[in-house]
């Protein structure tokens, strides 16, 4: 069963054209972290939520946005896309700092 | 550790033989580290953690090694299979936040 889950899989935007991706768990863990990961490349940390507490990375460019309007959903809003952006975006949750951290299967973007 | 550059270092590795992979860190305050496994496709899937206060940990066909002093980690794989064929990840926690160090792409040698 599905743990955390992410929609769509894939997503084709414009440029420039707002789109969310979403994140759902069903495992009740108090920690949310959305990553980027390019090709060949490690993913990179956005931001995390401990349960309402947002945390930002300082080098996370304005144009993401994130909400978790409860426990179990998380939001990464990309507010103005640029062929940059695409990438494969996965969403990762953990109980508390120092446990297994569980990933969902990424949803991959592309910009046209 | 912080991820740079275009492209993954590769460890090619026979089948059956055992693979040692590499991690350096960066944060001396990182309590917590992780190794993970991503297939082509897939997001990273846990494989083994450790923390601190320990310096090794084994778990089936895998074994974490940690020295603080040089701030490295590595990944032992016994008997190498090509199901193992994937990018190994490691990463560092600190404060909640999992931060992931360089991949590497283990490829096995028929």
């Amino acid at each position: 069963d599905a743990m955390v889950i992410q929609n769509p899989r894939y997503q084709v935007t414009q440029f420039g054209k707002p789109v969310t991706l979403s994140c759902s768990q069903t495992l009740n863990h108090n920690v949310m972290y959305w990553y980027q990961q390019k090709s060949s490349q490690a993913p990179k940390l956005l931001f995390h939520y401990y349960d309402k507490d947002f945390n930002n990375e300082a080098d996370t460019p304005d144009n993401f946005q994130s909400r978790r309007p409860n426990t179990s959903f998380c939001f990464l809003d990309i507010r103005s896309p640029g062929l940059g952006d695409a990438a494969m975006y996965l969403c990762a949750t953990t109980q508390t700092s120092g446990h297994e951290q569980y990933f969902g299967p990424g949803t991959r973007l592309t910009v046209t | 550790g912080e991820s740079v550059g275009l492209h993954l270092p590769t460890l090619s590795v026979q089948e059956g033989d055992n693979s040692i992979i590499n991690c350096a860190y960066s944060n001396s305050a990182s309590d917590y580290f992780i190794w993970y496994k991503q297939e082509s496709g897939k997001g990273p899937q846990f494989i083994i953690d450790i923390r601190s206060n320990m310096d090794k940990r084994q778990g089936q066909r895998v074994t974490v090694l940690l020295n603080k002093t040089v701030k490295h980690l590595s990944l032992q794989i016994a008997a190498t299979q090509p199901g193992d064929s994937a990018v190994y990840f490691c990463a560092e926690q600190a404060d909640d936040k999992i931060i992931f160090g360089k991949g590497t792409r283990l490829h096995i040698l028929p």
